[in-house]
């Protein structure tokens, strides 16, 4: 199993759509998590930080479950702008605080 | 604009050259990062410095040479670098080297090996 795992998409919805992607990991020791975004050809760009109790900054909400092991990323009322790659970060925990990435899922807002 | 600069934007260079990549940094952080993205790749660490300490080394071979002058400079020295070595580069700073530390990117440098 991949230290860490995103379904690769590309996720393509409508404007106005809800969209949500899960990002699992195999450390459980892991503590740390984080939502980049990266537009296409630029660098990755911090969306937000994960936390224990769930995270919400206006359209986005992060969630983190420890027992199964994913965090997701949920995008309400999508926009044009939104469409990018979502890039999922997990900190190999254990003492380690190398920090892991996914490969990313594209998400694709139309009109 | 960004806090991360980084130099060269593209660079293009045969198998036997000697550059240079270049990150400076205007945040105040003491952490720098450089990590290599390839086509289709999740983004690989490659080195992280601490106060100007390298603190990880993620196997990287001995054709990449990280210098770390002082907290807001880094160097990746290049050195008989082969084909697959194509790649952006990407550097970073956090404010420190630890959990729960978000880190700021530049734009990368998009190296070509000829």
């Amino acid at each position: 199993r991949k230290e860490v795992e995103q379904d690769p998409g590309p996720f393509n919805v409508p404007e106005g759509a809800t969209v949500a992607f899960n990002c699992t990991y195999s450390n459980s020791a892991s503590q740390s998590f984080f939502w980049y975004r990266q537009d296409c050809r630029k660098e990755p760009k911090l969306l937000m930080s994960v936390y224990s109790s769930g995270n919400e900054d206006g359209r986005f909400t992060a969630q983190l479950n420890r027992a199964s092991q994913y965090i997701s990323l949920l995008i309400r009322d999508s926009k044009l702008s939104d469409s990018a790659t979502y890039l999922c970060v997990v900190n190999r925990g254990g003492g380690s605080y190398i920090p892991t990435f996914g490969r990313g899922t594209s998400l694709i807002v139309h009109p | 604009e960004t806090g991360v600069t980084q130099t060269p934007r593209h660079l293009v260079m045969g198998m036997t050259n000697k550059k240079s990549l270049k990150c400076e940094q205007h945040l105040g952080h003491n952490a720098m990062y450089w990590y290599k993205q390839s086509a289709k790749k999740p983004l690989e660490l490659m080195f992280v410095y601490n106060f100007k300490e390298q603190t990880e080394n993620n196997s990287v071979p001995s054709r990449f040479s990280p210098e770390c002058p002082n907290s807001s400079h880094l160097f990746l020295h290049l050195h008989t670098l082969q084909p697959e070595d194509s790649a952006l580069y990407l550097c970073a700073s956090s404010q420190d080297w630890g959990r729960d530390q978000p880190q700021h990117f530049g734009d990368g440098t998009r190296l070509s090996i000829l």
